[in-house]
């Protein structure tokens, strides 16, 4: 399997604008998460799915933050208007929800946003 | 406030020391992982622990969760400079499969 895929793997991008983070889960994982990594706030949880349902969203910053899950293997994560603070690098994990005991999640390699 | 404190946030020693780096909370955790995270890369699991006082031991990583289910350990036993990277702590607090995490360690081994 190739493992979770975020693109693109960067972006810069001037503030104001419309930004879509993309991420497909690995194959029969049911759960996906977004998080926010900066140096000030370390790994943020945003929001997280389950079979594609919004399980919760109490990590979505503002209303300018948006995600969808339409169908299992495809999810994004949308910032309109973006704004300077919004630099982060932003990663997607999946995993298969329940598990036993480990419940690993997997990240993919993120996505590193800049909002000059 | 960070929900997982991690201690300390940075760590730099000689290749072949012995380290341990700390995760507390003051809130019961139903399960606490482990990751390692390398420069441009997500994390990557490292160990899940469960059970109150439970060490779990992976070649010479040794992993401990407190017995109270707060806090947790992780030793590293003569660190190689393979060892180098991000050390998160994460806690699921409720069982529902949302964990969070830690404030993290930077471990620098050098050779």
């Amino acid at each position: 399997d190739a493992g979770v895929i975020q693109s693109p793997r960067h972006e810069v991008t001037e503030m104001g604008q419309e930004v879509t983070l993309r991420c497909k889960p690995i194959s029969g994982h049911n759960s996906l998460f977004w998080y926010r990594q900066t140096m000030m706030r370390g790994l943020e949880l945003l929001i997280y799915f389950n079979n594609n349902v919004p399980i919760d969203d109490s990590g979505m910053p503002e209303d300018r933050f948006s995600a969808k899950m339409p169908n299992a293997s495809f999810s994004t994560l949308k910032i309109q208007p973006s704004e300077p603070r919004d630099s982060a690098v932003y990663f997607c994990a999946s995993s298969f929800w329940p598990s036993g005991d480990n419940n690993e999640q997997f990240f993919g390699p993120g996505t590193r946003l800049t909002v000059l | 406030t960070q929900l997982l404190e991690q201690s300390p946030q940075f760590l730099s020693i000689q290749e072949g020391e012995n380290l341990t780096v700390y995760c507390n909370s003051s809130s019961v955790f139903s399960s606490l992982q482990w990751y390692r995270q390398e420069p441009g890369e997500g994390p990557v699991l490292l160990v899940t622990v469960v059970t109150g006082g439970e060490v779990k031991k992976l070649k010479r990583l040794t992993f401990q969760f407190g017995d109270a289910r707060k806090d947790s350990s992780l030793h590293i036993t003569a660190a190689q400079p393979g060892d180098t990277g991000l050390y998160l702590c994460a806690g699921d607090a409720w069982g529902f499969n949302k964990f969070y995490f830690g404030s993290g360690t930077k471990l620098n081994v050098k050779p």
